[in-house]
């Protein structure tokens, strides 16, 4: 089964400055997602950016992007300038792409609270 | 589109009780689930379907039952809730597969059981 592991149970960052959390995963397959999701205090799960495996290329939205590593089984998101609405719990999320796997095919990393100071 | 709908936002039930979490998507997917979200464990997978007249288990199902008679609708029933159960429910929809097939989530359920 897949494991999704977030070491860092919570950041900080300066309003303004940069900021990576980290993720990493543990899978025998090769074509699969990843995703980072923001949990603000209203609770609400807000997609922040996905990443296909099959693909070198890292995903990039806007002031988000993340630091894929197929090989290391890694996947980090960098936040540039951040805001202070930044300020969340996120997470990192692992999807199969193979049917036989549909039921457990997102699993979620225990989260990284993130605060962003003033 | 109002996308993912639960109710309520929060309950609290006795020991023993039985209640209904309801969710509802107008997005037209056929993928719907239902996680459970506890301090420091992520978000794990209780019961999921990919259809009308399909539901599965996933991770945690023990104490909870799910039924999907119509494509919309994904209700998650609590037979005798316990203590342990005590959390955040949030329903999910998505695409059945594909590549666009990011899951979208209702805004979650707070659930204290005494």
């Amino acid at each position: 089964a897949q494991t999704v592991t977030q070491s860092q149970p919570e950041m900080s960052v300066q309003e303004a400055e940069t900021v990576t959390l980290s993720c990493t995963y543990d899978t025998s397959e090769s074509d699969y997602y990843l995703f980072w999701y923001k949990q603000p205090p209203s609770r609400q799960m807000i997609l922040v950016i996905r990443q296909e495996a099959y693909k070198q290329q890292n995903a990039t939205e806007n002031r988000f992007s993340v630091n894929f590593q197929k090989a290391a089984k890694s996947f980090s998101l960098k936040i540039s300038d951040s805001q202070l609405g930044d300020a969340a719990m996120y997470f990192c999320a692992y999807r199969s792409d193979y049917s036989d796997n549909y039921g457990q095919n997102f699993v979620f990393g225990p989260g990284t609270r993130l605060s962003v100071l003033p | 589109n109002a996308g993912v709908t639960q109710t309520p936002k929060f309950q609290v039930l006795k020991t023993g009780q039985s209640m209904t979490l309801q969710c509802a998507q107008d997005m037209n997917h056929e993928y719907m689930s239902w996680y459970r979200q506890d301090p420091g464990m992520g978000l794990r997978l209780i019961h999921y379907s990919v259809g009308a007249g399909i539901t599965d288990q996933g991770e945690v199902p023990n104490g909870y039952n799910v039924s999907r008679s119509t494509t919309e609708d994904f209700p998650l029933r609590l037979l005798s809730a316990a203590p342990s159960q005590t959390s955040v429910y949030f329903c999910a929809s998505s695409y059945y597969r594909g590549s666009t097939d990011t899951q979208y989530f209702g805004p979650g359920t707070r659930l204290t059981v005494l």
